[in-house]
């Protein structure tokens, strides 16, 4: 079976710049989550799809972050305008029903 | 609200020999998992073992296992004949019930040296 894919693994922006992550979830996993993870600390949601409708998304910046999952299928999540604070793995997991997430390889972003 | 914490920043350990990570949770559910997760420099979340909070035997996988203390909410892993490879960050994570976003610990980066 496939594991979840991300795309780019790394990418290097200058602060104001945008970008935009790409996640492929295992087939068949209808929920998908987007955490962060800043150097230093554990993973921090950022938000949740249910197939493509948005469970929890109050933790996501939303005057810069956005998300979308179109066909409840591959997801990406944008920042536009980035910031330095913005530096940190971006981590894409997905999850049948149950308990057990999955998760991508993530994408390291550098602000500068 | 769930925490969850880790107190030991950095650890090392022999090759060989055995290593114990602390986490400790808080939370107003009966029903949760807890797990522990191995993050490599590739960055790659690998899960190493879960409990479920309504079982009372503390689970084990190979040369890990885990004592899980549900009234003190506290859920420790011990590594045995540690090896080179598990050097990593350790991450203790908690999910109330299916289907909800994992809380995890700030991690603890952990050595083993030859």
């Amino acid at each position: 079976e496939a594991g979840v894919a991300q795309s780019p693994r790394y990418k290097i922006i200058e602060k104001r710049q945008s970008v935009a992550f790409w996640c492929n979830p295992i087939s068949g996993h209808a929920t998908l989550y987007w955490y962060q993870q800043i150097l230093g600390q554990g993973p921090k949601l950022l938000i949740q799809f249910q197939n493509n409708g948005v469970v929890d998304d109050s933790q996501l910046p939303k005057d810069r972050f956005s998300a979308e999952r179109l066909k409840g299928v591959d997801s990406t999540l944008k920042i536009q305008p980035a910031k330095l604070e913005d530096s940190a793995v971006y981590l894409c997991a997905t999850q049948p029903p149950g308990y057990e997430q999955y998760f991508g390889p993530g994408t390291r972003l550098t602000v500068t | 609200a769930q925490t969850v914490t880790q107190s030991q920043p950095e650890m090392s350990v022999q090759e060989a020999e055995t290593v114990t990570l602390s986490c400790t949770y808080d939370t107003s559910e009966n029903n949760y998992y807890l797990f522990w997760y191995k993050q490599p420099p590739s960055r790659q979340m690998i899960l190493v073992i879960r409990q479920e909070a309504y079982k009372q035997q503390n689970a084990t996988e190979n040369r890990f296992s885990v004592n899980f203390q549900k009234a003190a909410k506290s859920f420790s892993l011990k590594i045995s004949d540690s090896q080179l490879g598990d050097t990593a960050m350790y991450f203790c994570a908690l999910v109330n019930s299916g289907n909800t976003p994992l809380v995890f610990g700030k991690g603890t980066r952990l050595s083993v040296i030859a």
